[in-house]
């Protein structure tokens, strides 16, 4: 089982949608957890930490469950720069683990 | 944020030879580096763990002889791919750990190397 397992998708939406990108991690003992955005061919960038209280930073919003082991990311109204590859992040000990990434494509 | 360089952005080159990338941190130092590898549609896989002063920490199936890590200061870290066969063309990642405060220190990415091996 991988570590970190994310849906690949691709999503495909149009603008204005709302998406959601589920995670599920496998190391209980896991401290920290980050969502990334790729773009093609580029490097991964932080998007934005994920707390157990839930987090929110303009459209998007962060879940986690650590109980369930679960992390998620909600995009309101989407844009087509969303466009990208989203990957989750799990982190113990300073070492990040990355999912394969779930890819969006927002189309007009 | 900080910026993570690598040198080269692409590179082409005949099976057989030896390619070196470089990472360098731009303005803060940087005790850790890591190397990735990422293929197509693919996540990114953890190479090594590349330590200032001292041996990198190769994860489980990586050829620490093939993938070789210098980190000889606090801002830069080198990946040679010796040998270089079709099979190691792939995108090198490396990324630099920001020396913050509390438990997580935020990685910084470099914006990787695009090898291709003929």
């Amino acid at each position: 089982r991988k570590e970190v397992e994310q849906d690949p998708g691709p999503f495909n939406v149009p603008e204005g949608a709302t998406v959601a990108f589920n995670c599920t991690y496998s190391n209980s003992a896991s401290q920290s957890f980050f969502w990334y955005r790729q773009d093609c061919r580029k490097e991964p960038k932080l998007l934005m930490s994920v707390y157990s209280s839930g987090n929110e930073d303009g459209r998007f919003t962060a879940q986690l469950n650590r109980a369930s082991q679960y992390i998620s990311l909600l995009i309101r109204d989407s844009k087509l720069s969303d466009s990208a590859t989203y990957l989750c992040v799990v982190n113990r000990n300073n070492d990040m683990r990355f999912g394969a990434g779930t890819r969006l494509t927002v189309k007009p | 944020g900080a910026v993570v360089s690598q040198h080269p952005s692409w590179v082409i080159c005949k099976s057989g030879t030896s390619v070196k990338i470089e990472c360098r941190s731009l303005d803060f130092q940087a005790t850790t580096m890591f190397w990735y590898r990422q293929f197509p549609k693919q996540s990114l896989m953890l190479m090594a763990t590349s330590n200032e002063g001292s041996k990198a920490t190769y994860e489980q199936g990586v050829e620490k002889d093939k993938f070789l890590i210098n980190h000889a200061s606090l801002t830069l870290s080198t990946l040679t791919v010796t040998s270089a066969h079709p099979e190691d063309s792939s995108f090198y990642i490396c990324s630099a750990r920001y020396p913050g405060q509390g438990s997580v220190n935020e990685q910084f990415f470099g914006p990787g190397t695009r090898l291709t091996v003929l």
